[in-house]
């Protein structure tokens, strides 16, 4: 099966700087990722769409200057939260599919945010 | 608007009882309708997808689209099933990948 990775898998920073979340497709190609938040015990909320060579697709409520996407490769997404507070201490999950509806999942990065 | 609505946070059964994880989605168009599963400390996984009829681990799933539903059924549970499942909805070709997920159900197995 196909293998998404993200790195890194906990990251803790301090309220006011950015931090930066990949997200590869190690044994495929991946024009479109997709980003989403989880808060515990909750569901998936989808965040933003990430194009491949162009700019992502975000969902009605989430700030794009906040959350940047970039997908540079056909391999490599990246989700960086700008200017971070302790309200976007979450867990973040990107997926990633080969032209088909069937979404391989990341193993999710948990942000704390002091 | 589309959404997925899974009713029971936690549904605890013995081994070897049915179960049965309920599934309704709201969507005008022909959607297309998975089952995920995450077991303890491991990442989401695709269960199973509604057009292609498969059975998984013995779990099942029917599309009903009359009552909007597509619950997921296992005649036996097994003490490995224990997970959190998720119900999801793809807006079909157009918006390949893009999932709407229900809140999810923790289904607890008992021996």
């Amino acid at each position: 099966g196909a293998v998404v990775s993200q790195h890194p898998s906990w990251v803790i920073c301090k309220s006011g700087t950015s931090v930066k979340i990949e997200c590869r497709s190690l044994d495929f190609q991946a024009t479109t990722m997709f980003w989403y938040r989880q808060f515990p015990k909750q569901s998936l909320m989808l965040m933003a769409t990430s194009n491949e060579g162009s700019k992502a697709t975000y969902e009605q409520g989430v700030e794009k200057d906040k959350f940047l996407i970039n997908h540079a490769s056909l391999t490599l997404s990246t989700l960086t939260v700008t200017s971070a507070h302790p309200e976007d201490s979450s867990f973040y999950i990107c997926s990633g599919g080969r032209g088909t509806d069937t979404q391989y999942f990341g193993p999710g990065t948990r942000l704390t945010v002091l | 608007a589309q959404r997925v609505t899974q009713p029971e946070k936690l549904l605890s059964v013995f081994k070897g009882a049915p179960v049965e994880l309920k599934c309704n989605y709201s969507y005008s168009g022909s959607p297309e309708l998975f089952w995920y599963v995450q077991y303890s400390r491991q990442r989401l996984q695709l269960l199973l997808r509604h057009i292609s009829r498969e059975s998984i681990k013995g779990f099942t799933a029917d599309l009903n689209k009359g009552e909007t539903s597509f619950h997921l059924k296992k005649p036996f549970a097994q003490e490995e099933d224990s997970a959190m499942y998720y119900c999801a909805l793809s807006r079909g070709s157009s918006n390949t990948g893009k999932l709407i997920f229900g809140q999810g159900t923790t289904l607890q197995v008992k021996p």
